[in-house]
């Protein structure tokens, strides 16, 4: 069983929809972090998260660490943001980053 | 300001050749993470450094894979010799370990195929 679970899978949209992509951890972390992956396969960190919330343009990250989970939002979803998100978490004590599945997103026009 | 830089960003070799990897972290960052992406397993760690020391190989898969890391701006995976099941993305990434809350930037990775 992955540390690391990320649901959907696969998320496909309307352009202007709100997107929420959910991930679940199993052990206590340093900090939690959200990546994008764009087709051309290049990888971008979105976020990286201890506690609370945290906000960049049209993207919100969120965290409870209580209930190991994490949710990431995209308010007025665009083709652009077609990618595949992916949640990993850094294992406490370590610097290490544990990998879930990903999630692929295709917003359509 | 220069990202993370790898190369090459494609090979392909053939079964039982030596494979070198490189990659050039960010100047200043002092941690680099060298990552795997495949199909059927997605992205995993298989070795970080700090201050140029190994600090977890533990994701290395066998004695075929190595890696150093011969001062803060250079770094080297290699596999020796290379297999069809190694054909995979890999990825370098590096950050600032000043404190614990420090993303991680990622090269655009080199494709490796082994016929």
């Amino acid at each position: 069983k992955n540390e690391v679970e990320q649901s959907p899978q696969n998320l496909t949209a309307q352009e202007g929809e709100f997107i929420t992509i959910n991930c679940s951890y199993s052990v206590g972390i340093s900090a939690l972090h959200w990546l994008q992956q764009h087709p051309g396969g290049g990888i971008v960190s979105l976020f990286m998260l201890s506690s609370g919330k945290k906000k960049h343009g049209r993207l919100i990250a969120t965290i409870n660490i209580q209930e190991k989970h994490s949710s990431l939002h995209i308010t007025a979803s665009h083709p652009r943001d077609s990618a595949v998100y992916i949640c990993a978490m850094e294992v406490q004590g370590a610097q290490k980053l544990v990998f879930g599945q990903g999630t692929r997103l295709t917003i359509n026009p | 300001d220069a990202g993370v830089i790898q190369s090459p960003r494609h090979e392909v070799t053939e079964m039982g050749q030596e494979v070198t990897l490189r990659c050039k972290p960010i100047s200043g960052h002092n941690s680099l993470f060298w990552y795997r992406q495949t199909m059927m397993r997605g992205l995993e760690l298989l070795i970080y450094f700090n201050n140029n020391v190994p600090i977890d190989d533990s994701g290395m898969p066998e004695d075929r894979f190595s890696a150093k890391m011969p001062n803060a701006s250079f770094s080297t995976l290699k596999i020796q010799p290379s297999e069809p099941r190694d054909s995979a993305v890999y990825f370098c990434a590096s950050s600032s370990y000043e404190s614990w809350y420090q993303p991680q930037h990622f090269g655009d990775g080199t494709r490796l195929s082994i016929l």
